[in-house]
């Protein structure tokens, strides 16, 4: 399968945990966002990366939300005292450039209990 | 801020009826504008783009119309089946602000 890939498909974490999920892109694309998604609402745009450099970061992204690309390729997003309000699916995405399509990973689906 | 408005927030039309959803984008920068089917549990896909250089596109029963002056653009679906009901979203760069969805429900 050489589409996005997200790891892992489902997360169910107590209060106050720390989380970490992985998203690998397709490999020839440079850039890749971060999204959440909650339920009936559209995709929420967390931040992004161009290679290896965060580009941008969401006023929603507070400073318990971190994400990383260390060598432009795979990323992950650790959230870290989680809270109630996080539950979301995450959603990961990669594209070849700016203005073309973004393709989409399956997400992870977050649970906070 | 940046923002994408999107009407209606539901659409229910009879199988074979065309479909009309439309965006609205504050961002007179934006550039590019997908269209993102959402079936229930799945990741969103892309089934139409469009880019600001081009004020109309067609793909079979999908079409996107853009209009930079006004900063709005639509997507048409013709001749609905029930396989098109799902949730669709539109987006405009920069960084994709998604609009709030649309439900669309083919009745057959």
């Amino acid at each position: 399968d050489t589409g996005v890939s997200q790891d892992p498909r489902h997360k169910i974490t107590k209060r106050g945990q720390n989380v970490t999920f992985r998203c690998d892109p397709i490999s020839e694309h440079n850039r890749l966002y971060w999204y959440r998604q909650t339920l009936g609402q559209g995709p929420e745009f967390l931040t992004y990366f161009q290679n290896e450099a965060q580009l941008e970061k969401s006023r929603l992204l507070s400073d318990r939300f971190s994400a990383e690309r260390p060598k432009g390729s795979f990323s992950t997003l650790e959230i870290q005292r989680t809270e109630q309000g996080d539950s979301a699916m995450y959603l990961c995405a990669s594209s070849f450039r700016e203005d073309y399509e973004q393709y989409f990973g399956p997400g992870t689906r977050l649970t906070v209990t | 801020g940046e923002n994408v408005e999107q009407h209606p927030s539901t659409l229910s039309v009879q199988e074979g009826d065309s479909a009309v959803i439309k965006c609205t984008y504050s961002d007179s920068a934006s550039n590019y504008f997908p269209w993102y089917k959402q079936e229930l549990g799945k990741r969103p896909q892309l089934i139409i783009d469009i880019r600001s250089n081009v004020g109309e596109k067609k793909d079979q029963r999908i079409a996107v119309t853009l209009n930079k002056t006004a900063k709005h653009f639509s997507l048409h679906i013709t001749e609905t089946q029930p396989e098109d009901s799902a949730v669709y979203f539109c987006a405009a760069l920069l960084k994709l602000i998604f609009g709030t969805g649309t439900r669309l429900q083919v009745f057959p």
